[in-house]
């Protein structure tokens, strides 16, 4: 069955510090991933998505994330954090087959606190 | 920027009562989405919609019931709501499989 693991649930970094947000993934054939964001009282905003291709994808707000099937992950990173990063980071990995085609799964999220 | 939209966002009601969550989207997706959201949990897909009259039950056993009569609108009912319904729940939509999802704000829910 398709999973996904994000092994810290709470992250602390200085502003202008590198961030790196783990992200495993369980699934048996190609998977499509993708980072969303959430600020509190706010749904979940795309960061970034991997279909196929390159694997290292660049997203918004100057995010990017690697793919590596070897590892299975796809972990995130920033070079230098803003304080408005603060918020929770959700890694997903979505479903291509059968009865669950186009299906989400979800890890539990990594909550990102910057120190100014 | 995706254009979907939930109401309400906040919700306090009693145990027993009736209520309805509203999603809608203009941006004419097919594929709708509701999620329930806990604390350090993951999200759970309750139901989705392939399309008009068409409505599945997600991988999470919900009370909950959903309709599809419109492409745009995807409501949420609870015939009766209990203090375990407390959460957040989250609509989004897609243009089809293997497509972004997009998310509305959220409907937070609280059932004393």
């Amino acid at each position: 069955a398709q999973s996904v693991t994000q092994p810290d649930i709470h992250i602390t970094v200085s502003e202008g510090a590198s961030l790196e947000l783990r992200c495993n993934y369980s699934y048996g054939a190609t998977p499509y991933l993708f980072w969303y964001v959430q600020s509190p009282g706010q749904g979940l905003q795309l960061l970034l998505k991997y279909f196929s291709g390159d694997t290292l994808v660049q997203g918004i707000k100057g995010f990017e994330a690697e793919f590596k099937r070897s590892q299975s992950s796809f972990n995130l990173r920033k070079p230098s954090v803003h304080w408005s990063d603060a918020a929770e980071y959700f890694c997903a990995v979505g479903s291509d087959r059968g009865s669950t085609l186009g299906r989400l799964y979800f890890g539990r999220g990594t909550q990102l606190t910057v120190w100014p | 920027e995706a254009d979907i939209y939930q109401t309400p966002r906040y919700l306090v009601i009693g145990t027993g009562k009736k209520i309805t969550l509203e999603c809608s989207q203009t941006m004419g997706h097919d594929k709708m989405y509701w999620y329930q959201q806990d604390p350090g949990m993951e999200l759970h897909l309750i139901h989705y919609s392939y399309g008009v009259n068409s409505t599945e039950k997600g991988d999470l056993s919900s009370e909950s019931t959903v309709s599809r009569i419109r492409t745009e609108h995807f409501p949420l009912t609870l015939e009766s709501a209990r203090p375990s319904h407390t959460s957040q729940y989250l609509c989004a939509s897609s243009v089809k499989w293997r497509e972004t999802q997009y998310f509305g704000p959220g409907t937070r829910l609280l059932v004393l």
